[in-house]
């Protein structure tokens, strides 16, 4: 029971390079959600899947897109990134949002 | 939108003292949630509170949630090094779909 599953764990990317972060959970939860964490900060929200099929904006949208590929994986893509998306990603599920378990990480570094 | 303020940003202890951190909405919540993240990890859910003036305990930790529903504390009992971390609060908004906002985090550091 791997729990919530995240790759790469590090990525450094040139601004205006796309790369997709994956997200996987054994638990057959519904709902998945996509977070950045920046320096001193709090969590922000920036995609969730309630259920499989479905995926809604968070508080901080702009520049990523998402796929709920199916029930157990839920991917981020940054089609051209940028310095100001330099951040740890972190995924989470849950069947109720705030409570579920939170995957290692991704730390992402643009130049 | 919904803001979920924490104090203070930052605190030292020494190892033994107590220690709590303070949660604030601008809105009245649903619930709220709190986390625990070590140095370089992932946040770790800790606790959920849902009702009016609720209080409820892990062993040293000691979780309200006011009466309002707009505020809530942790609050640690003679701390140890293992405590050490950034402690979230985040609040929950239901609708349909339930909203949370994380807080700003609270870093603790104990000193031995």
């Amino acid at each position: 029971n791997a729990g919530v599953t995240q790759t790469p764990k590090f990525q450094v990317l040139k601004t205006g390079q796309s790369m997709t972060l994956q997200c996987a959970q054994d638990m057959n939860h519904n709902s998945m959600y996509w977070y950045r964490q920046d320096p001193g900060m709090g969590l922000r929200l920036i995609y969730y899947s309630a259920s499989e099929g479905t995926t809604d904006k968070g508080e901080v949208p702009n520049g990523y897109n998402v796929s709920r590929l199916n029930k157990r994986e839920f991917s981020l893509r940054l089609e051209s990134a940028a310095p100001s998306q330099t951040s740890v990603y972190f995924c989470a599920s849950s069947e109720y949002h705030g409570t579920g378990p939170f995957g290692p990480g991704t730390r992402l570094l643009v130049l | 939108g919904q803001q979920v303020m924490q104090i203070p940003q930052y605190q030292h202890v020494q190892e033994g003292e107590d220690f709590t951190t303070y949660c604030n909405s601008s809105t009245t919540l649903s619930n709220i949630q709190w986390y625990k993240q070590r140095p370089g990890g992932h946040p770790v859910f800790l606790i959920q509170l849902v009702k009016s003036g609720e209080v409820k305990k892990q062993k040293r930790l000691t979780f309200q949630f006011g009466e309002a529903k707009k505020n809530s504390s942790l609050h640690i009992t003679a701390t140890q090094t293992t405590d050490v971390g950034t402690y979230f609060c985040a609040g929950g908004v239901t609708g349909g779909y339930q909203k949370v906002t994380f807080g700003t985090g609270t870093k603790l550091q104990v000193i031995p």
